[in-house]
């Protein structure tokens, strides 16, 4: 089936840790996001790719890092920088083709212990 | 500054009942997008629809619908007969086409729908 595939669905990180975050897509879509949601804060853009290497901070990049080696792969890092990385994280994709409508993954769970 | 306001946080309603869900926006720009997506539990966002700037015919899906007005800068969203599967926290987002952040989502802080029987 095609689609957004965000893995792994639960992660606990240690205080001082780096955990990185998978988003796989097989929709052949351009431009890949993440996406951070806190609860009542909506979601804020940490990353976005509109190209394979090619990459750009959004509104909340601090303490976080992505690559774009592959079309069809954006995985984010939370670095040990990131202060309060407990929430939930969502990566998307979208194309002109679709109007640029933007399609999500089922999100990740990062929990600071 | 906010571009995208949803002022209801929570609304209640018992089966049946209409509900209308508000989304206000603000942009400079005369081309952009507007959309609602579904939140359910389970946390995945599920496109509802998208509308572009220029179209400003009301849209019905099923019990779905949607008033675009550009003259109050609103995008509400009607469910006609609500049902408990539609309890889900609700958001409402603007695209301005391809801007600083590419055609990335300005999103409202949702509205979270409790349908009770």
């Amino acid at each position: 089936d095609g689609g957004i595939t965000q893995s792994p669905k639960y992660l606990f990180r240690k205080e001082g840790q780096n955990v990185t975050l998978s988003c796989e897509q097989n929709l052949n879509h351009d431009a890949m996001y993440w996406y951070r949601q806190d609860p009542g804060q909506g979601l804020r853009l940490i990353y976005y790719s509109q190209i394979v290497n090619d990459f750009q901070k959004g509104d909340i990049a601090e303490g976080y890092s992505v690559s774009r080696e592959k079309k069809e792969s954006f995985p984010l890092t939370v670095t040990s920088a990131q202060k309060n990385p407990t929430a939930f994280y969502l990566c998307a994709s979208s194309t002109r083709d679709s109007g640029n409508t933007i399609y999500f993954g089922e999100g990740s769970w990062l929990t600071v212990v | 500054a906010q571009k995208v306001t949803q002022a209801q946080t929570e609304i209640s309603v018992v089966e049946k009942e209409d509900v209308t869900l508000d989304c206000v926006y603000e942009t400079r720009d005369t081309t952009y997008y507007l959309f609602w997506y579904k939140q359910p539990p389970s946390g995945e966002l599920v496109f509802l629809i998208r509308r572009n700037s220029f179209d400003e015919q009301n849209e019905i899906s099923g019990r779905y619908s949607w008033n675009f007005q550009k003259s109050t800068s609103s995008f509400n969203f009607t469910i006609t007969a609500s049902q408990v599967v539609d309890s889900a926290v609700y958001f409402c987002a603007l695209s301005e086409g391809f801007s600083n952040s590419g055609y990335a989502l300005n999103f409202g802080k949702g509205t979270s729908l409790l349908v009770t029987p």
